[in-house]
């Protein structure tokens, strides 16, 4: 089966400039989870949706970061405006259930600001 | 709230070495226990889980006991392989679905 798509794997914008990356999971998972991943540290949770339901969004910067997954399937996270320590790699997830499953990845968005 | 600490690396081992990556966690409840490996320029893939207490999770030659008494996940195998080179993460998800992760592990295995 397809994996997790991720688009794009790279960009580089200005500072103050907007970004958005694309998600599209795996067929059938209801949840989907973005993370933020630092250099040399571990994934840390931006958004986690159940369907089209944001059920955990308490560490996304809502003043300058939104996302969206319409109809339950793929999804969009926007930065406006970025700033320079935004600049990580964003990762999204999906999973069959929330709970205790598994976690399946994308590759991932290197973003860079500068 | 929930954390995750794991051994800092980086590890360097020569072939056929034995690994332990150590991992120890603060939850409430029940958590299931992951860890997951990141190849250079691929995104993380689940090694191996366990669910409740004194389960053992296996795949790939690597070992992890979900030990409750020591709220520990230690990561082993036998004899690593220069292809077992990689990041591991430990990992929890907490009864409502929330996830913590550690800060990986870097591992390098020299011929």
């Amino acid at each position: 089966e397809a994996g997790v798509v991720q688009s794009p794997r790279y960009k580089i914008i200005e500072k103050k400039q907007p970004v958005a990356f694309w998600c599209n999971p795996i067929s059938g998972h209801n949840t989907l989870y973005w993370y933020l991943q630092n250099l040399g540290q571990g994934p840390e949770l931006l958004i986690r949706y159940e369907n089209e339901e944001a059920v955990d969004d308490s560490q996304l910067p809502k003043d300058r970061f939104s996302a969206e997954r319409l109809k339950g399937v793929d999804s969009t996270l926007k930065i406006q405006p970025a700033e320079l320590g935004d600049s990580a790699v964003y990762l999204c997830a999906s999973s069959l259930e929330s709970g205790r499953g598994e976690q399946y990845f994308g590759p991932g968005t290197r973003l860079t600001v500068t | 709230g929930n954390s995750v600490t794991q051994m800092e690396g980086p590890v360097t081992l020569s072939e056929e070495a034995f690994l332990t990556i150590n991992c120890t966690y603060t939850a409430t409840g029940y958590p299931s226990l992951f860890w997951y490996v990141q190849y250079p320029g691929e995104g993380l893939q689940l090694l191996l889980k366990a669910t409740k207490a004194d389960d053992k999770g296996s795949n790939k030659g690597f070992e992890a006991t979900y030990r409750k008494e020591t709220t520990s996940f230690h990561l082993e195998k036998g004899s690593v392989q220069v292809s077992d080179s990689a990041v591991y993460f430990c990992a929890l998800t907490s009864n409502a679905g929330k996830s913590t992760f550690g800060d990986g592990t870097t591992l390098t295995v020299k011929p």
